[in-house]
């Protein structure tokens, strides 16, 4: 199971994070992603990151995204800075089996967030 | 980046009938793709992985196969439950992951 949690609402400008907790699954595991799916669109991988902390980026976002990992909180985190309007979306977590670049089989509901003033 | 091309945009099928859904890739993929079911206010959930791998739960009336870029899902007997957009990812290359734009599957 995976719970997505943070920022509802970010300023332009400002700094967007989301924090994924994971239950019934040992984070020192697999990978985990996030994925972003603006309102009514399609779905953008926005990067991953292994229990280890090896990490993997879109490179279209690449220069604003950190993601970060807690394996006592069974957490791991997403910052994006420099928000637009265009980054308003439902963010997602996900879980991948396999370290390699992977398909997600378990997804978290997502987390709105919106970009405003 | 790999770019992942799916058709058509919108599908309406018959129930009880075969709907094929395409997703075709820019480049050599190998068999590194997977599909997902999404649901309106839901996740996305997966159903195929490494092209023709069903995932857990997946009835067998869900199938994924591959001839060379060009990559089908097929759906026999369409259920009522089955209308939901469908997108095919690539995981080939991590620079980046992507998605195809999407099929919305409708029920005549």
């Amino acid at each position: 199971h995976l719970q997505a949690s943070g920022s509802v609402l970010a300023n332009p400008s400002g700094t967007l994070s989301l924090t994924c907790t994971v239950s019934g699954a040992d984070i020192r595991d697999s990978s985990w992603n996030w994925i972003r799916q603006p309102p009514g669109k399609g779905l953008e991988w926005i990067g991953s990151i292994s229990h280890t902390g090896n990490t993997n980026y879109n490179p279209s976002l690449k220069p604003r995204v950190t993601l970060s990992i807690n394996t006592w909180k069974t957490q791991f985190s997403l910052e994006l800075t420099s928000v637009t309007a265009a980054d308003t979306a439902l963010y997602y977590c996900a879980t991948s089996l396999r370290s390699s670049p992977s398909y997600m089989d378990t997804w978290g509901q997502g987390s709105l967030v919106t970009v405003s003033s | 980046e790999v770019v992942m091309t799916q058709s058509p945009g919108t599908l309406s099928v018959h129930p009880q009938d075969r709907a094929t859904l395409s997703c075709t890739a820019s480049q050599d993929i190998g068999s590194n793709l997977a599909w997902y079911q999404q649901k309106p206010g839901q996740p996305p959930r997966l159903l195929i992985y490494d092209t023709s791998i069903r995932a857990t739960d997946i009835p067998a009336r869900f199938s994924g196969s591959r001839s060379g870029t060009e990559f089908t899902l097929a759906i026999d007997s369409l259920q009522t439950d089955d209308p939901a957009v469908y997108y095919c990812q690539q995981y080939d290359d991590w620079s980046p992951i992507t998605f195809g734009q999407g099929t919305r599957l409708e029920i005549k």
